[in-house]
């Protein structure tokens, strides 16, 4: 079945660090590939998404390309700051016959940026 | 806007009581969902709707039943609780399954003693 493996945390950067957290997939078609970020005490908030093979995902200076050469979605940001402090998900979705396509995630990276 | 809400936010329960997770969405969504999230393992469904009156199982349902009472509520009940369903619960939306963003309550953390 489908599944998605992510690096193993917990990650610990300064700040102004370059950040790279790496995320791999295995899929039987063309899933739709997520970051989704979780702040301390809350729930999941989508970060960035892209939909097919070379999409370049996208916000707060977070990044992500759909490789699907490689199947990876490495998520990459320049310079993180201490409120970049967070458990970040990796996703897939993959809609197939006799299936909605619901979220399959990894199991999470947690990330500590020091001042 | 208040999305997902989650009720309540902690519950302590002894080992075979019973409870149930509310959970309300104003987006119009079609489909919910319930998680579970386990240091170390991630989320994993339990059980989801991808329309109102339809429920499906998810990865791990076991020892939990899901009502969805109406397009906007979808409710996760545990009949007897067990030590081993202690972990923080999250429901979840979006507008249909599939390449949609889904949009999460901030969690229940359930501790069964």
């Amino acid at each position: 079945g489908d599944s998605v493996t992510q690096m193993e945390g917990p990650v610990t950067l300064s700040e102004e660090a370059f950040l790279t957290i790496n995320c791999t997939y295995t899929a039987t078609g063309y899933p739709s590939l997520f970051w989704y970020v979780q702040y301390p005490g809350e729930g999941l908030q989508l970060l960035l998404k892209a939909t097919k093979a070379d999409d370049k995902g996208s916000n707060k200076g977070f990044e992500a390309t759909y490789r699907k050469e490689t199947t990876s979605f490495h998520l990459e940001k320049g310079s993180v700051q201490v409120s970049d402090s967070a458990v970040y998900f990796c996703a897939l979705s993959e809609v197939q016959r006799g299936s909605q396509g619901n979220l399959i995630f990894g199991k999470g990276t947690k990330l500590s940026v020091k001042p | 806007n208040a999305g997902v809400t989650q009720t309540p936010k902690f519950q302590v329960l002894k080992t075979g009581q019973s409870m149930t997770l509310q959970c309300a969405q104003d987006m119009n969504h079609n489909s919910m969902y319930w998680y579970r999230q386990d240091p170390g393992m991630g989320l994993r469904l339990i059980y989801y709707s991808a329309s109102e009156g339809t429920t499906d199982k998810g990865e791990v349902p076991n020892g939990y039943n899901v009502s969805r009472l109406n397009k906007r509520e979808f409710s996760l009940r545990l009949e007897s609780a067990a030590p081993s369903q202690t972990s923080v619960y999250f429901c979840a939306s979006s507008a249909t399954g599939g390449h949609t963003e889904a949009f999460f309550g901030q969690g229940t953390r359930l501790t069964v003693v």
